[in-house]
């Protein structure tokens, strides 16, 4: 079942601002994972974050989990064009991993 | 990261008919694949989740007999979507984990499936 809710749905933002996005969960997880797809195409890992950690990065995504709220960020800095596409985090349990619902990020030039 | 393909990408085929999907993990092995439905601007569905040599878990609300899913190797999955109907059309993904549930899952590109 779908556990990972994105917030917001769409995101529309310039060149050079910075996006963030949440998601919550409602169970307990191993680990929360976020991905990016580009329109009709396979998904791209991004990032991992263990349950016993609390912040990640890596080059300009910045990652935050707080288990007591269940709830993740992602943060991409200085965006670019190129970061157009559908966001989702994913949470992992011993045996499976469900999606969230994404956010469609629209980064303007 | 490592790679996993998918195939085909694309296939057309008519109502009734049987469809079949390859999942290859190419350079790891994977103990774990998932099999994933989108709907167009959805997220994606959790289809069933299959360990190499044991039958698949299938979601709740995933028909067993119509989505067949065969793990038979570490590097091959195969979901066989059988008498294929229009409201089967929807783009597949695999994803194939290599280790245990601390480490990330690949994906392959994904399958457009068209039931005419």
């Amino acid at each position: 079942s779908q556990q990972g809710e994105e917030d917001p749905q769409a995101l529309s933002i310039q060149e050079g601002e910075n996006a963030t996005m949440n998601c919550s969960y409602k169970t307990s997880i191993n680990n929360l994972q976020w991905y990016r797809q580009n329109s009709g195409r396979g998904l791209v890992h991004l990032i991992l974050i263990r349950s016993n950690e609390r912040e990640k990065h890596s080059g300009r995504l910045r990652v935050t989990l707080d288990t007591s709220k269940k709830s993740s960020s992602l943060l991409i800095t200085a965006s670019r064009a190129a970061d157009t596409a559908s966001y989702f985090c994913a949470t992992a349990g011993y045996s499976t991993l469900t999606f969230g619902k994404g956010t469609m990020l629209l980064v303007s030039p | 990261g490592a790679v996993v393909s998918q195939h085909p990408s694309r296939v057309i085929c008519k109502s009734g008919t049987s469809v079949k999907i390859e999942c290859r993990s190419l350079d790891f092995q994977a103990t774990t694949m998932f099999w994933y439905r989108q709907f167009p601007k959805k997220s994606l569905m959790l289809m069933a989740t299959s360990n190499e040599g044991s039958k698949a878990t299938y979601e709740q609300g995933v028909e067993k007999d119509k989505f067949l899913i065969n793990h038979a190797s570490l590097t091959l999955s195969t979901l066989t979507v059988t008498s294929a109907h229009p409201e089967d059309s929807s783009f597949y993904i695999c994803s194939a984990r290599g280790g245990a549930v601390d480490t990330e899952a690949f994906f392959g590109q994904g399958t457009r499936l068209t039931v005419v």
